[in-house]
Parts: C-alpha cells; structure tokens; sequence
C-alpha cells in the first residue's frame, strides 16, 4: 500500500507556480521522498528525489518539513505541458521493493 | 542515458490469442525488471518482479499461468498475456532498476497499450 496522501486533483494557471503536497506521516528515516509523474498514455517520469534537505534540478524544486512527514513539489512557472498526474512515493533507496504508486494528483495547467 | 522501451506501443489482439510485450533496456543492463498494469484512470499496479536468470516473482492475485514473464538477458524482458479476455485490455508498462552509487533507481517504459477484442 502507498504510504502517502496527495489531494486527487489541483488546477494551476499557466506561468504561475504549482504547489502539489503530500503528506507521509509515516516515513521512516532510511526512507527518500520521490516524486514521478505521468503524462496521459506515457510512462511515469522521473522528477526529483530528496531525503531531508530542499533539492532542486532543473524540473522542479522539493521542499521536505523538517519532521519529514511532508513535502511539497514545486513548479516553479509551469506550463500546458506539465498537465499530469504526478505521484509522491517514498522509498528505501538501497532496497529491493519496486515502487508503489498512490493515486497521486492530477494537475491541470490552465491557459 | 537509463533509457527503457517497450515494444509494441499498442497492439489489437483476438479473446483468445496470446500476446508478447518486450522491454529492453538500452543502455545499461538490468538485472531486476518490473510489469506493471494500469487501467483508465487508475494507478499503476505492481503486477510481478523479473530477475535475470530465474522465475518471476507475482503479486498477489496476478495470475502466473495467464501472465508468463521471461527475462532471458540483461537488457531484455518479456511478458506474454496468454489467452487473452478483454477483460486484459489495459496499459502495460514495465521498468527497469540500474544500480547507482547509493543504491538503484527504476526507469519506466512508455507503456504497451493492449486491448482484446
């Protein structure tokens, strides 16, 4: 079973930045916060990961609580094309178990 | 790099008929393997664990009679859906684990759309 909570939808006006959160109030410490989405008809893609520190790449920014039990995926001006469902996954990152997807959130970028 | 692909993207069978969906994995090899099952407007569902060289590992309720995995190579696996209903008609993805320095990461193919007729 997926050991997180995201809201099942959100809506985001285009240029504007998209807040998606999730919570994991039951994360263990050895375990990383992922995050994936999917655009329609395609494989889930990969986005960020963190442990305990903020990251940032070149798609999106994660903000993790300092509790850890929750997190916020940022986009920072997003765009038609980040409409997806995107899924918040937490994982032990040296273990064998595959991922396990919640229901995510499906965003809908709005022009 | 860490590129998986699926082939075919989208294939029509008979009830009745078997069907084979290949995943390789292009530029790294991939010891462990995964099959997942999506169906419209749901998540992905875990549906069995390939590893190189020996049986698939199922989740519970997949049938290993009806879904054979073979994961012959590592860089290739493949899922065969045998008698196929249309009930099976889904969207079939499969992902691939590469080692990294802390640990391994899973990459995703874009899916094989099936439907029975």
């Amino acid at each position: 079973d997926a050991k997180t909570t995201q809201p099942p939808s959100m809506d985001c006006a285009e240029g504007r930045a998209a807040n998606l959160p999730c919570n994991h109030s039951t994360i263990s410490g050895n375990e990383y916060v992922y995050w994936y989405r999917q655009i329609h008809s395609q494989g889930p893609q990969y986005i960020i990961h963190g442990l305990k520190n903020n990251e940032t790449n070149e798609m999106a920014s994660l903000i993790i609580t300092e509790d850890r039990k929750s997190s916020t995926l940022i986009l920072p001006h997003a765009t038609l094309r980040d409409t997806a469902v995107y899924y918040c996954i937490v994982r032990v990152i040296s273990g064998n178990t595959p991922l396990v997807f919640g229901k995510g959130t499906r965003l809908s970028v709005i022009a | 790099g860490a590129v998986v692909s699926q082939h075919p993207s989208w294939v029509i069978c008979k009830s009745g008929t078997s069907v084979k969906i290949e995943c390789r994995s292009l530029d790294f090899q991939a010891t462990t393997m995964f099959w997942y099952r999506q169906f419209p407007k749901q998540s992905l569902m875990l549906m069995a664990t390939s590893n190189e060289g020996s049986k698939a590992t199922y989740e519970q309720g997949v049938e290993k009679d009806k879904f054979l995995i073979n994961h012959a190579s590592l860089t290739l696996s493949t899922l065969t859906v045998t008698s196929a209903h249309p009930e099976d008609s889904s969207f079939y993805i499969c992902s691939a684990r590469r080692g990294t320095s802390g640990g391994y990461e899973q990459y995703f193919g874009p899916g094989t759309r099936l439907t029975v007729t």
